[in-house]
């Protein structure tokens, strides 16, 4: 059975631009989070997407938005990207909510210049 | 003050040994916890899930002490493959679906 997928797996980007980065959750998991994890910093959280509808979201500036579709996958959306925006971002799927275990996927790196 | 507080260590310890890491969290409305690890460049996976009564999973024992808030993982005959970071996580309380993580305890197990 696949895991949680990322892509891309880097990505570069320079300030002011707009980034997404896409995550397809385990096959059967209608939930989908995203966490930020900088350098030196723990894994923050962004966003909690469920069944197609944003159930809870960090403390991150709106810049940071993203949506679910219909097949489960999501999208996580950075505008006007900002030096500090670098960091691995760790897309996550889980079949019973925040009461069980969280399959993280591999992450995809951002780096803005 | 932070949600979830670890000491980051790094600890450092001989094969064989047994090791204790500690985490407290802020929120006294907190309802799951657990353990995850996270390897050197590679994605945090669940370690185990850390129940009121305590719980033992061959040689990783968590306990949880609700009144004082705080989460405990206990590695004992400590093997070279334990080497990695210890992320201790709490779930619930007023923001519910939020999984906070606290930064991690370094632990290295040497020879």
């Amino acid at each position: 059975e696949a895991g949680v997928t990322q892509s891309p797996t880097h990505l570069i980007k320079t300030r002011g631009q707009q980034a997404t980065l896409r995550c397809s959750p385990i096959s059967g998991h209608t939930s989908v989070y995203w966490y930020q994890q900088a350098l030196g910093l723990g894994l923050q959280f962004l966003l909690w997407y469920d069944e197609g509808e944003e159930r809870n979201r960090g403390n991150f500036p709106p810049r940071f938005s993203g949506r679910q579709f219909p097949n489960y996958s999501s999208e996580l959306n950075v505008n006007a990207l900002e030096l500090e925006d670098s960091a691995l971002y760790l897309c996550a799927s889980s079949l019973l909510g925040v009461t069980g275990e969280l399959f993280f996927g591999e992450g995809s790196r951002l780096t803005v210049l | 003050r932070k949600e979830v507080e670890q000491d980051p260590g790094p600890f450092n310890v001989p094969e064989g040994a047994t090791v204790a890491f500690n985490c407290t969290y802020s929120n006294s409305a907190s309802q799951s916890f657990f353990w995850y690890r996270q390897d050197c460049r590679k994605e945090p996976k669940l370690l185990m899930s850390v129940y009121s009564s305590g719980n033992e999973d061959g040689r990783f024992t968590a306990q949880l002490n609700r009144a004082s808030q705080y989460i405990s993982l206990l590695i004992r005959d400590s093997k070279l493959s334990d080497s990695a970071t210890y992320l201790c996580v709490v779930s619930g309380g007023t923001s519910y679906g939020k999984l906070t993580f606290g930064q991690g305890t370094i632990l290295t197990v040497h020879p």
